[in-house]
């Protein structure tokens, strides 16, 4: 039982390059997560899923698209990286209020 | 606009006292609130949680109580070990149960001293 799982765990890219990181989890959880965590702040949430086939933006959903695979898989997509999004990205799950939340991917964007 | 707020980045304590998080809320529209733990290099891993129909919950050597019409609440730790130096996110939810995402405090750093 692994949990949540991230990959990669570190990532740079150069400006305009696209990317996706994924996420997958084996708690049987419907609802998962991105979160973004900056230097001297608390995670602030990109987009959720309440439930396999449906996504909805957070409080800071610009620059990213995300994939709700199936059950198990969300992912999050950069279509064209800015140095804005370098920052430390987790995802998480959860069916009630607590959430679970993978290791975390370390990506820089010069 | 911080909705939750943790006013003090970090705090220093001695091992074996008690450690006081305090953590602060604008939104009275939030019904549930958590307190997460989080290692350099880690993702947070869930501590103790408490309904906004409680005053308190207790797990342990953790213990959080709400105050609801001050919008405050607070993390006690007792004994503080030194596992205990981590950073902590306090975090609140519109619902208990709902899948809307948690809205976290900046987080405050606790160091606990042999």
């Amino acid at each position: 039982n692994a949990g949540v799982t991230q990959t990669p765990k570190f990532q740079v890219l150069k400006t305009g390059q696209s990317m996706t990181l994924q996420c997958a989890q084996d708690m049987n959880h419907n609802s998962m997560y991105w979160y973004r965590q900056d230097p001297g702040m608390g995670l602030r949430l990109i987009y959720y899923s309440a439930s396999e086939g449906t996504t909805d933006k957070g409080e800071v959903p610009n620059g990213y698209n995300v994939s709700r695979l199936n059950k198990r898989e969300f992912s999050l997509r950069l279509e064209s990286a800015a140095p804005s999004q370098t920052s430390v990205y987790f995802c998480a799950s959860s069916m009630t209020s607590e959430q679970y939340f993978g290791p975390g991917t370390r990506l820089t964007v010069t | 606009d911080q909705q939750v707020k943790q006013n003090s980045p970090s705090l220093s304590v001695q091992e074996g006292r008690i450690s006081i998080l305090n953590c602060d809320y604008t939104n009275s529209m939030f019904d549930y609130f958590l307190w997460y733990k989080k290692y350099p290099a880690e993702g947070p891993t869930f501590l103790i949680s408490i309904s906004s129909i409680k005053d308190k919950n207790e797990d342990g050597r953790f213990t959080v109580f709400l105050n609801k019409s001050a919008k405050h609440l607070s993390l006690h730790i007792v004994p503080s070990q030194p596992g205990d130096s981590a950073v902590y996110f306090c975090a609140a939810s519109l619902e208990r149960g709902g899948a809307d995402g948690l809205t976290f405090g900046k987080g405050t750093h606790l160091i606990i001293q042999p």
